[in-house]
């Protein structure tokens, strides 16, 4: 198993641009969700799924939309990138609603710098 | 809503000295208790967690870390510490019921010196 994968790596954007980042997972888990990192701030929840067809907000989700067609992949996409969005972005899935506490993985995150 | 507080940001110790990373949780409801470990450009990886039961954990890499629900506290300890566990830690917390969404604390970057 490849476990969670995030595309791009690195990413540079000019302010207005849009973009979509990736995140796709092949281990059948139905609860995904997206969080970014920011200095001394530590992780926030931007969107999550619980399942294919089944997305909600998460704390800071203004500026970002998510879309889950397919169990495997989770897309987040800025429509209109912001430098106020310059972050490491971070992919996680687990089991489900309730194995999620038993194992939550990470992807490697997708570092986003918006000028 | 549920919040976390790391009390330090930065914690350097030297090798093979005992080390504690203090995190402080408010929430009006139970909750999941976390702490993460996340290697330079690397993602975050779960060390422990508490879920109920015993108010000690035990984690991978000789962590451990203890709940206190009078104080509200998951202090992560480690008796000596090694170079390979220079790394930024996360403490979180979730709801126990619809749970998944991680609150997490600002981080403690832990860097040890030989």
């Amino acid at each position: 198993n490849a476990g969670v994968t995030q595309t791009p790596k690195f990413q540079v954007l000019k302010t207005g641009q849009s973009m979509t980042l990736q995140c796709a997972q092949d281990m059948n888990h139905e609860y995904m969700s997206w969080y970014r990192q920011d200095p001394g701030m530590g992780l926030r929840l931007i969107h999550y799924s619980v399942g294919a067809g089944i997305t909600d907000q998460g704390e800071v989700p203004n500026g970002y939309n998510v879309s889950r067609s397919t169990t495997e992949d989770f897309p987040l996409r800025l429509l209109s990138a912001a430098p106020s969005q310059t972050s490491v972005y971070f992919c996680a899935s687990s089991p489900s609603e309730r194995g999620w506490v038993w194992a939550q993985y990470f992807g490697p995150g997708t570092r986003l710098l918006v000028l | 809503a549920q919040s976390v507080t790391q009390l330090d940001s930065q914690v350097p110790v030297f090798e093979e000295a005992p080390v504690e990373l203090r995190c402080n949780y408010s929430s009006s409801v139970s909750v999941y208790l976390f702490w993460y470990v996340q290697y330079p450009n690397q993602g975050l990886q779960l060390l422990l967690k508490y879920l109920s039961g015993s108010t000690l954990v035990k984690g991978i890499n000789g962590f451990e870390a203890e709940f206190n629900k009078s104080q509200t506290s998951f202090h992560l300890r480690k008796p000596s510490v090694h170079i390979s566990d220079t790394a930024e830690y996360f403490c979180a917390v979730s709801r126990i019921q619809g749970a998944q969404k991680l609150v997490f604390g600002q981080g403690t970057r832990l860097t040890i010196n030989p």
